[in-house]
């Protein structure tokens, strides 16, 4: 199984600063055809996920501009440009290449 | 609106089983693949299963393999996922997903399954 790894596990930031979120999988996430399967998603509370980034670097329709992603390879990172309280919550990277897909254990992001 | 709408959780005793429902709304159902993840109270998120968009080919984790089964109906729009001999350790929020290039770009609200005696 690929495994997917986050750092840091939380982190708290004053609204109006940026924060970064790394995300290293065990493999390349690369399809064969070109793509990269990685996404992004956040999970507020008391909410169900909602993906933010999608093949790697693909914001999602709705997506505040704040949030970017990027990286290549095992290496990944979600970027937020100024935090705003409703950012709060988990963020979850994710892997879609190969089952079983696989999640890394989350970033709990906090308002100061 | 598009929207997934989960149904068919509840408390249920080990060895027991019980069948999730997913409604799908707003979009070409049958033109997804679609899969369950699950989120045991607490927790993070945990893949369980796919099914491809004619229902022909599905996938599971090793841990529900044998167990749980994914189905579909396309002309009621709705995926399903039959589970059996259910495990205390199955607890969890069950989501159906939908499937953009490996991602999951819909969620539902989830559906709370217990297992407990």
């Amino acid at each position: 199984d690929i495994v997917m790894t986050q750092s840091p596990l939380s982190l708290s930031v004053t609204p109006g600063e940026p924060a970064s979120i790394s995300c290293r999988s065990s493999q390349s996430p690369l399809h064969s055809n070109g793509k990269t399967f990685f996404s992004w998603y956040l999970q507020k509370p008391g909410q169900s996920p909602q993906v933010l980034i999608c093949l790697g670097s693909n914001r999602a329709s709705g997506v505040p501009d704040r949030f970017s992603g990027s990286g290549s390879g095992t290496e990944f990172t979600l970027k937020i440009s100024r935090v705003e309280a409703e950012d709060v919550g988990v963020y979850y990277c994710m892997q879609g290449l190969q089952t079983p897909y696989t999640f890394g254990p989350g970033t709990k992001l906090e308002i100061k | 609106d598009v929207q997934l709408v989960e149904s068919g959780g509840g408390l249920v005793q080990p060895g027991g089983s019980l069948r999730l429902s997913c409604a799908a709304s707003g979009y070409t159902f049958n033109t997804y693949w679609m899969h369950w993840v699950r989120q045991a109270p607490g927790r993070g998120l945990v893949w369980v299963s796919r099914i491809n968009e004619d229902g022909r080919t599905t996938t599971y984790a090793d841990s529900v393999r044998g167990r749980f089964t994914i189905f579909r109906d396309n002309a009621k729009n709705t995926l399903y996922l039959q589970m059996n001999s259910l495990r205390v350790d199955d607890t969890a929020v069950y989501y159906c997903t939908r499937d953009l290039a490996g991602g999951q770009d819909l969620w539902g609200q989830g559906t709370l399954v217990t297992v407990s005696s």
